[in-house]
């Protein structure tokens, strides 16, 4: 079936690091979306990528769709504690089939 | 808008009971989904609804587990019997049409098995 794969599974950077994770997908995407979950939290909505090697930026965040529109990759430039939590994509297929990734855990080092 | 609600926040309940989690979507959403988020298995996507009626419900455990959406405004997630292996967070989103509009998630429900 359909799997969407993220990684680092968790990433421990020094503020101020960069931070990038990443998603595959088995299957060819319509789209995919960006959330992050802070600790405690419920996931928010970040972005929503749609066109095959879409770049998008949000201040120190770039979210990245790839050519074949089969993977993903959200990139954070210069960490700040406000960064921390769970980031996950969600890919959605032609098939109604929607897919989160496992997420990505960050912690950062003050 | 008050957001995506969800009752109760917190559940405590033992082996073999039922549950039912509630929810009511963002006014004027046309799709509803569920989910459960655990350590171990991380956010899973149980059901979704489109204008009321279940679209994919592969993510469904098991027949212990049932969803239901009587109208636009009110969902239910029913757990009939709860074994502690489905103690877990389970979210209710709702977005304006799903894979096309984002996600709204509700705050969630905290259920604990015993």
């Amino acid at each position: 079936g359909q799997q969407v794969m993220q990684i680092p599974q968790y990433q421990h950077v020094q503020e101020g690091e960069d931070f990038t994770t990443y998603c595959n997908s088995s299957t060819t995407l319509s789209n995919i979306q960006w959330y992050k979950q802070r600790p405690g939290g419920h996931p928010v909505f970040l972005i929503q990528l749609v066109k095959s090697g879409e770049v998008k930026k949000q201040k120190r965040l770039t979210f990245q769709f790839g050519e074949a529109k089969k993977n993903s990759s959200l990139h954070i430039t210069a960490t700040q504690t406000t960064d921390v939590g769970t980031y996950f994509c969600a890919g959605y297929s032609s098939a109604s089939k929607i897919i989160f990734g496992s997420g990505t855990r960050l912690s950062i080092r003050p | 808008d008050a957001g995506v609600i969800q009752s109760p926040r917190h559940e405590v309940t033992e082996m073999g009971q039922e549950v039912t989690l509630r929810c009511k979507p963002i006014s004027g959403h046309n799709s509803l989904f569920w989910y459960r988020q655990t350590m171990m298995r991380g956010l899973e996507l149980l059901i979704y609804f489109n204008n009321n009626v279940p679209i994919d419900d592969s993510g469904m455990p098991e027949d212990r587990f049932s969803a239901k959406m009587p109208n636009a405004s009110f969902s239910t997630l029913k757990i009939q019997p709860s074994e502690p292996r489905d103690s877990a967070v389970y979210f209710c989103a709702s977005s304006g049409l799903a894979g096309v509009s984002e996600q709204f998630f509700g705050p969630g429900t905290r259920l604990t098995v015993l």
